[in-house]
């Protein structure tokens, strides 16, 4: 059954510091997106993507955060200046149609920000 | 304010029974609502979507109802089994762009 992926599964980087983490979404879809999920809280929409530019973001992706596909495969989601507060797990997601789509999420990769 | 609430307790029910999980909602006026099935570490596996004019859909042991008046979503497992086990979210759709508001989720425990 064809699935996204995500890696890294754990980063762990300082204060500061830039991180990439990457996701291939299935190959058919066309929609792309970014969740993430604070320890213990609820998962938050962060940004999603469409025909290489962001069809909507929410007010957590802010300057500092910048998505890209590269190339036809690889989703990526840049946190430029890492802070304490982006510790989180960050989910990508992918969908078929941008309408009324199931949305099939990655197992995420856990940003642990010292 | 906008609020979107689950059970926060978990649900313990026996392995047979039906489970009931409850999606209620404030200041919204979703499009659709989905529910989400996550095991611990793991990312959201899709399990059900309803569309804001269907009263209820079913797929296998699940079955979804969405009160738009009473602004609430029931989500029900037959013949609940052990591997059942995990925590269910549910998440609003307000325009069908999949940028989905989700609830806290609320943790199912089946036993033998």
């Amino acid at each position: 059954e064809p699935e996204v992926t995500q890696t890294p599964s754990h980063q762990v980087t300082q204060m500061g510091q830039e991180v990439i983490l990457r996701c291939v979404p299935i190959s058919n879809h066309l929609y792309f997106y970014w969740y993430r999920q604070i320890l213990g809280q609820k998962v938050e929409f962060l940004v999603s993507f469409y025909n290489n530019e962001i069809s909507e973001k929410s007010e957590i992706f802010d300057d500092q955060f910048s998505v890209e596909r590269p190339d036809g495969s690889n989703f990526t989601l840049k946190i430029r200046s890492t802070k304490l507060e982006d510790s989180a797990m960050y989910f990508c997601a992918s969908s078929e149609a941008e309408k009324v789509g199931e949305l099939f999420f990655g197992e995420g990769s856990r940003l642990t920000v010292l | 304010s906008q609020k979107i609430e689950q059970n926060s307790e978990a649900l313990n029910i026996q392995e047979g029974k039906t489970a009931t999980l409850t999606c209620n909602y404030t200041n919204y006026s979703p499009a659709y609502l989905q529910w989400y099935r996550q095991d611990p570490g793991r990312g959201p596996v899709f399990l059900l979507l309803i569309r804001e004019n269907e009263k209820e859909k079913r797929k296998e042991r699940l079955k979804v109802t969405f009160d738009t008046t009473l602004k609430q979503s029931l989500f029900h497992i037959t013949a609940s089994q052990p591997a059942d086990s995990a925590t269910y979210l549910c998440a609003l759709d307000l325009a069908g762009y999949n940028k989905l508001i989700f609830g806290a989720g609320t943790r199912l425990a089946v036993h033998p």
